[in-house]
């Protein structure tokens, strides 16, 4: 029953280094979120998915990339880290854009 | 385009004390309204929904009824309990396809013994 699952849980990289997030959901959503928590600002939608295939920009895109080349994976890359991407990341999908949204664990990224 | 707003918190209760935390929104069409809930250390769970206006939803003694004249969904728990602190948000989803979430800002709430 495993649902939504990010990897890796925690990652501190140095400014500069560049990494991957991983989101698997099993529930076979077409849509896949990615946000951004950092206190006092609620959630902010980076990019999302309604498809295989697709991507869109939300509301703070820059300095992230994403991909989504099978339904149920949908990555999150950092091709330059700054310190002001250091945040917690979750990762949400749902069956539509109407439906509640199932969220993982979240990726605590530090970056020094 | 479309918006949430919370109450800002923290929110700090006693034991059985009643709860509202205020919601509204800015939306076109007719959105789908949630409640969704962040205990320490774990992702967002869904809480409640209502789909359409003069819906209740309901779950875990938390209630919520989607007002559309006051463009509302404040979340109302009669008793809290310490096991009821977390972090609260309220969500909508826009009527039309293709529209992710939009969140609020998020309301902490304390509970203590």
């Amino acid at each position: 029953n495993a649902g939504v699952t990010q990897t890796p849980k925690f990652r501190v990289l140095k400014t500069g280094q560049s990494m991957t997030l991983l989101c698997a959901q099993d529930m076979n959503h077409e849509y896949m979120y990615w946000y951004r928590q950092d206190p006092g600002m609620g959630l902010r939608l980076i990019h999302y998915s309604v498809g295989e295939g697709t991507t869109a920009k939300g509301e703070v895109p820059d300095g992230y990339n994403v991909s989504r080349l099978k339904k149920q994976n949908f990555l999150l890359g950092l091709e330059s880290a700054a310190p002001s991407q250091t945040s917690v990341y979750f990762c949400a999908s749902s069956y539509k854009g109407v439906s509640e949204a199932f969220f993982g664990q979240g990726t605590r990224l530090t970056v020094v | 385009g479309n918006s949430v707003t919370q109450m800002e918190g923290p929110v700090t209760l006693s034991e059985e004390a009643f709860l509202t935390i205020n919601c509204t929104y800015t939306a076109t069409g007719y959105p789908s309204l949630f409640w969704y809930v962040q205990y320490p250390g774990e992702g967002l769970q869904l809480l409640l929904k209502a789909t359409k206006a003069d819906d209740k939803g309901s779950n875990k003694g938390f209630e919520a009824t989607y007002r559309k004249e006051t463009t509302s969904f404040h979340l109302e728990k009669g008793s809290v309990q310490v096991s009821d602190s977390a972090v609260y948000f309220c969500a909508l989803s826009a009527g039309s396809g293709n529209t992710p979430l939009v969140f609020g800002k998020g309301t902490r709430l304390s509970v203590i013994a």
